[in-house]
């Protein structure tokens, strides 16, 4: 069974720190991946996917994320985070047509002004 | 647009009793999706729906049913209630299913079973 994993569950940074937010999956075929983000008292949002192509994904709001294949990783980053990136964020993926994603646990950012 | 909507926000309910989450989409999406939060373990897929007519099972679809008469509704129904269905709800609808597309998520209902 599909499964991700995601290596920090409560991240906590100071305004223009660098981040990077791990995310691994299992399975071995063709897979969609994306981080999706929650800020406080807002809905899922999607922040980046990826799907085939360039591994390397740029999101909204400064973010990417790079593929590696024989990793079977899909980190997330970001150069300088600011307070406003304070939220949870949500690994998933998805295989195949139907649609379903499996998600990681979550991490949780605070970033300190 | 209002997107994805759910109601309700907040409910509290008793062991045993029943109720269902409502879940309307304004964007004529074929795919609506229901998944469970529950803290520190991420999303699981309930139930889904590829249209109007059609249901199939999630990750965790015991203790829930759904339905589908409609391209926008797509109702979680919860009977016999249990404590271990406490968690945040949230409906998802996508326009289709293949390659990276895009699921819109409600904001959510809070369930407490007491």
């Amino acid at each position: 069974a599909q499964s991700v994993s995601q290596h920090n569950h409560h991240v906590i940074l100071s305004e223009a720190a660098s981040l990077e937010l791990g995310c691994n999956y299992s399975y071995g075929g063709t897979v969609n991946l994306f981080w999706y983000v929650q800020y406080p008292g807002q809905h899922l949002q999607l922040l980046l996917k990826y799907f085939s192509g360039d591994p390397l994904v740029k999101g909204i709001k400064g973010f990417e994320a790079e593929f590696i294949k024989s990793k079977f990783s899909f980190n997330l980053r970001k150069p300088s985070v600011q307070w406003s990136d304070t939220a949870e964020y949500f690994c998933a993926v998805s295989s195949g047509n139907t649609g379903k994603l499996i998600f990681g646990q979550g991490t949780t950012l605070q970033v300190k002004p | 647009n209002a997107g994805v909507t759910q109601t309700p926000k907040f409910r509290i309910l008793k062991i045993g009793q029943s109720m269902t989450l409502q879940c309307t989409q304004d964007m004529n999406h074929n795919y609506m999706y229901w998944y469970r939060q529950d803290p520190g373990m991420g999303l699981k897929l309930i139930y889904y729906s590829v249209g109007a007519g059609i249901t199939d099972k999630g990750e965790v679809p015991n203790g829930y049913n759904v339905s589908r008469s409609t391209t926008e509704d797509f109702p979680l129904r919860l009977e016999l209630a249990a404590p271990s269905q406490t968690s945040v709800y949230f409906c998802a609808s996508s326009e289709t299913s293949g390659g990276a597309i895009e699921q819109f998520f409600g904001p959510g209902t809070r369930l407490t079973v007491l």
